[in-house]
């Protein structure tokens, strides 16, 4: 098993473009989320899914699009990219939103100038 | 949302001392869980605890929730450079994870 990836490792975005970041998991957790990490803030919830077709908002939804159409793909859409979205993202993924062990994947650390 | 504080921020300790973080809310939690980030790479997780008064040891770290479940700690003893990192608490409150701010543990050799 691969556990959960995410693609891009890096990325460099320019005030208003737009972009889609990558998260597959290969576990068949009902339970997908996303998190931003800033210095000193530990992990914020962006949004979260507790499976196909069902998604909700977190802590801090602003900005970010996303869709479960399937149980392995959870994508984070950036809709128009601020510079108050640097960040790290973290993925993450439990068999069950039931307070289960969650796993997370290595993370993109995404810049916008 | 709920929020979970946690003290301290950081933490220096001599290799072979005693760490201990914690974690505090001022509304009953339903569970408590607790990750280590190591540096550079992603939160891993540790332990769940759900009931009230729970302890549970995994070799040298030992983990409690509170009587009243507003509260919990992370007890390392006898430190070792392996266990340079940010430790986080986080409640799963209906879906939701809510993290704390971490706790930076550096061990000088």
């Amino acid at each position: 098993n691969a556990g959960v990836t995410q693609t891009p490792k890096f990325q460099v975005l320019k005030t208003g473009q737009s972009m889609t970041l990558q998260c597959a998991q290969d576990m068949n957790h009902e339970y997908m989320s996303w998190y931003r990490q800033d210095p000193g803030m530990g992990l914020r919830l962006i949004h979260y899914s507790v499976g196909a077709g069902i998604t909700d908002q977190g802590e801090v939804p602003n900005g970010y699009n996303v869709s479960r159409s399937t149980t392995e793909d959870f994508p984070l859409r950036l809709l128009s990219a601020a510079p108050s979205q640097t960040s790290v993202y973290f993925c993450a993924s439990s068999y069950s939103s039931r307070g289960g062990e969650q796993y997370f994947g290595p993370g993109t650390r995404l810049t916008v100038t | 949302g709920q929020q979970v504080m946690q003290i301290p921020q950081y933490q220096h300790v001599q290799e072979g001392e005693d760490f201990t973080t914690y974690c505090n809310s001022s509304t009953t939690l339903s569970n408590i869980q607790w990750y280590k980030q190591r540096p550079g790479g992603h939160p891993v997780f540790l332990i769940q605890l759900v009931k009230s008064g729970e302890v549970k040891k995994q070799k040298r770290l030992t983990f409690q929730f509170g009587e009243a479940k507003k509260n919990s700690s992370l007890h390392i003893t006898a430190t070792q450079t392996t266990d340079v990192g940010t430790y986080f608490c986080a409640e799963d409150n209906f879906n939701k994870f809510y993290f704390g701010s971490g706790t930076k543990l550096n061990v000088k050799p």
